[in-house]
């Protein structure tokens, strides 16, 4: 079936290290997206990727960094900069770019937690 | 900057019941879209509706359907004949025609009661 799977669906991270955050979809979709919630809050986007080998920042892009060397995949890593990762973490893809009408697809999200 | 507002934190239905769902926006766009997204507790994201600021015409989809108020910046969604799976949280957004920052807001938890 087509669709976005991350993983892992549960990560812990010690204070100091580096995670990796994977995004992977099947839809033949053109752009994908990284969007972080916090309780009580509704979605905020860290990174954006309209094509292959390009990325633009969002709004809370600082102590993140991704990259995009396939069509297919968008990993997210969370740095040490990052002073509060705990948070969840929800992929997204769609056929086009979201300013021009297309429908978002998000994946089932990732839960990442400091410790 | 725009910005989307949800006044009600948490709304209650009874099931077969209707309710309705409020959402505001800010905006100095005159070109763009609006979707209401439902978060059950699986935590995964689902298009609800979807609506173009042109139409005037409200969008409507099965039980769902929106009153888009363009000139109050209002886009509230209407749950007819409420069901258990209903219950999820519901975010309201927006995205501008020239730009890629969809714009959520805090969402509003639904419970449905049977």
């Amino acid at each position: 079936d087509g669709g976005i799977t991350q993983s892992p669906k549960y990560l812990f991270r010690k204070e100091g290290q580096n995670v990796t955050l994977s995004c992977e979809q099947n839809l033949n979709h053109d752009a994908m997206y990284w969007y972080r919630q916090d309780p009580g809050q509704g979605l905020r986007l860290i990174y954006y990727s309209q094509i292959v080998n390009d990325f633009q920042k969002g709004d809370i892009a600082e102590g993140y960094s991704v990259s995009r060397e396939k069509k297919e995949s968008f990993p997210l890593t969370v740095t040490s900069a990052q002073k509060n990762p705990t948070a969840f973490y929800l992929c997204a893809s769609s056929t086009g770019l979201m300013s021009s009408g297309n429908t978002i697809y998000f994946g089932e999200g990732s839960w990442l937690t400091v410790v | 900057a725009q910005t989307v507002t949800q006044s009600q934190p948490e709304m209650s239905v009874q099931e077969a019941e209707t309710v309705t769902l409020s959402c505001t926006y800010d905006t100095s766009e005159s070109d763009y879209y609006l979707f209401w997204y439902k978060q059950p507790p699986s935590r995964q994201m689902i298009l609800v509706i979807r609506q173009e600021a042109y139409k005037q015409q409200n969008a409507t989809e099965n039980r769902f359907s929106v009153n888009f108020q363009k000139a109050a910046k209002s886009f509230s969604l209407k749950i007819s004949d409420s069901q258990l799976g209903d219950a999820a949280m519901y975010f309201c957004a927006y995205t501008p025609y020239n730009n890629n920052d969809m714009r959520f807001g805090a969402g509003t938890r639904l419970t449905v009661k049977p």
